[in-house]
């Protein structure tokens, strides 16, 4: 099993320019959700999803979208990419929220210039 | 999150020292997560308590959750340079299905060999 995936690893944006973060995970996982990390503020939740079709705003969802049309795939859009979107983002995924652990991607770091 | 806030939010051991983590919640707990980050890497998962006055141990690590204090403390004992790294705490706040897994900002630990 290759557990969450992300793509890319590293992604250099200018402002205003549109991308779409990859996460898919193989573990049939209902659970998937969306986190950024900075310096100082940990693990920020952005979206989050509890199953195919139900998506729900996390902490700082201004600026970003998620759908969720497959139980594999949870991708995560940034319309028009902001300089305070630099940030390393993970992608995680569990069995079901609250009976088992986060799995997690190994990020990917984005810098908007 | 300011939900969740940790503390110390660095700390620098000798090596064989022990030392303890804090992990304090505004809100009632109904699951707290610890996991582990190392420099440029994602998060590696730990331990997961649900139930107060529960205790769990790992190898040399040992986390305890005060469910009326909504508190939970990570301990290491005698600490070793691969315990270096970001320990964050993660919290349920809603029931085990609402899918809103918030994190504290992180402790960075260094330990002097």
């Amino acid at each position: 099993n290759a557990g969450v995936t992300q793509t890319p690893k590293f992604q250099v944006l200018k402002t205003g320019q549109s991308m779409t973060l990859q996460c898919a995970q193989d573990m049939n996982h209902e659970y998937m959700s969306w986190y950024r990390q900075d310096p100082g503020m940990g693990l920020r939740l952005i979206h989050y999803s509890v199953g195919a079709g139900i998506t729900d705003q996390g902490e700082v969802p201004n600026g970003y979208n998620v759908s969720r049309s497959t139980t594999e795939d949870f991708p995560l859009r940034l319309l028009s990419a902001a300089p305070s979107q630099t940030s390393v983002y993970f992608c995680a995924s569990s069995y079901g929220v609250g009976v088992s652990s986060l799995h997690f991607g190994n990020g990917t770091r984005l810098t908007v210039t | 999150s300011q939900e969740l806030e940790q503390s110390p939010q660095s700390l620098i051991v000798q090596e064989g020292k022990n030392l303890t983590i804090n992990c304090t919640s505004s809100k009632t707990l109904y699951g707290l997560y610890w996991y582990k980050q190392k420099y440029g890497e994602g998060l590696i998962f730990l331990m997961m308590l649900q139930k107060g006055g529960e205790e769990k141990s790992h190898e040399k690590i040992t986390a305890k959750l005060d469910e009326k204090k909504q508190q939970s403390s990570l301990h290491i004992t005698a600490s070793q340079p691969s315990h270096a790294g970001i320990y964050l705490c993660g919290a349920l706040h809603g029931s085990s299905n609402t899918g809103k897994l918030i994190f504290g900002q992180g402790t960075t630990l260094q330990v002097k060999p």
